[in-house]
């Protein structure tokens, strides 16, 4: 298995440049999760998605949208990129609903202009 | 407010000696605790794992110990090897909804032959 897949693993993007960033997970997961992570500060959820045809704001979810796109897929778009959404993004997943643990992809490097 | 923090942001030992990496929470309302190991380049990897209704747990060289009444976890490594070099995060999961997980900023654990 690979586990949980994104890409692409790194992006150069100009300000109001639109993108998609692709997660899947190949462990039949029900819920989903895309965070951000910035230097000197853990990860934050933009959004999260606990089971297919559902999505849910997190922490910080302005300036994104998120599809759930199948079981095994999560996507992460924003629309019009700017400076401050220059990050890490993680997608993750989780298994039942007595399975705490969240899994993670390897990242996508995000550099907006 | 809830918040997980560390207390030493960098941790440099000597290969082959314990590793003791802390972490302070502030909300006693949490069910879990998980400790993640992050690489340069890489998403966060799970480590181990601890209920809040438990005060210590080992893994493979690996100990948890959890003090509720302090709201006090810590990571103690044994027989540190290079290869242990990373970020660890240490993130408070609230169960039930969407299984929301605060992380911590991280501590850079750094190993010296």
């Amino acid at each position: 298995n690979a586990g949980v897949t994104q890409t692409p693993k790194f992006q150069v993007l100009k300000t109001g440049q639109s993108m998609t960033l692709q997660c899947a997970q190949d462990m039949n997961h029900n819920s989903m999760y895309w965070y951000r992570q910035d230097p000197g500060m853990g990860l934050r959820l933009i959004y999260y998605s606990a089971s297919e045809g559902t999505t849910d704001k997190g922490e910080v979810p302005n300036g994104y949208n998120v599809s759930r796109l199948n079981k095994r897929e999560f996507s992460l778009r924003l629309e019009s990129a700017a400076p401050s959404q220059t990050s890490v993004y993680f997608c993750a997943s989780r298994g039942r609903r007595d399975q705490e643990t969240q899994y993670f992809g390897p990242g996508t490097r995000l550099l907006v202009l | 407010g809830e918040s997980v923090g560390l207390h030493l942001p960098t941790l440099s030992v000597q290969e082959g000696d314990n590793s003791i990496i802390n972490c302070a929470y502030s909300n006693s309302a949490s069910d879990y605790f998980i400790w993640y190991k992050q690489e340069s380049g890489k998403g966060p990897q799970f480590i181990i794992d601890i209920r809040s209704n438990m005060d210590k747990r080992q893994g493979q060289r690996v100990t948890v110990l959890l003090n509720k009444t302090v709201k006090h976890l810590s990571l103690q490594i044994a027989a540190t090897q290079p290869g242990d070099s990373a970020v660890y995060f240490c993130a408070e999961v609230f169960s039930g909804g969407y299984n929301k997980l605060i992380f911590g900023a991280g501590t850079r654990l750094a190993v010296h032959p």
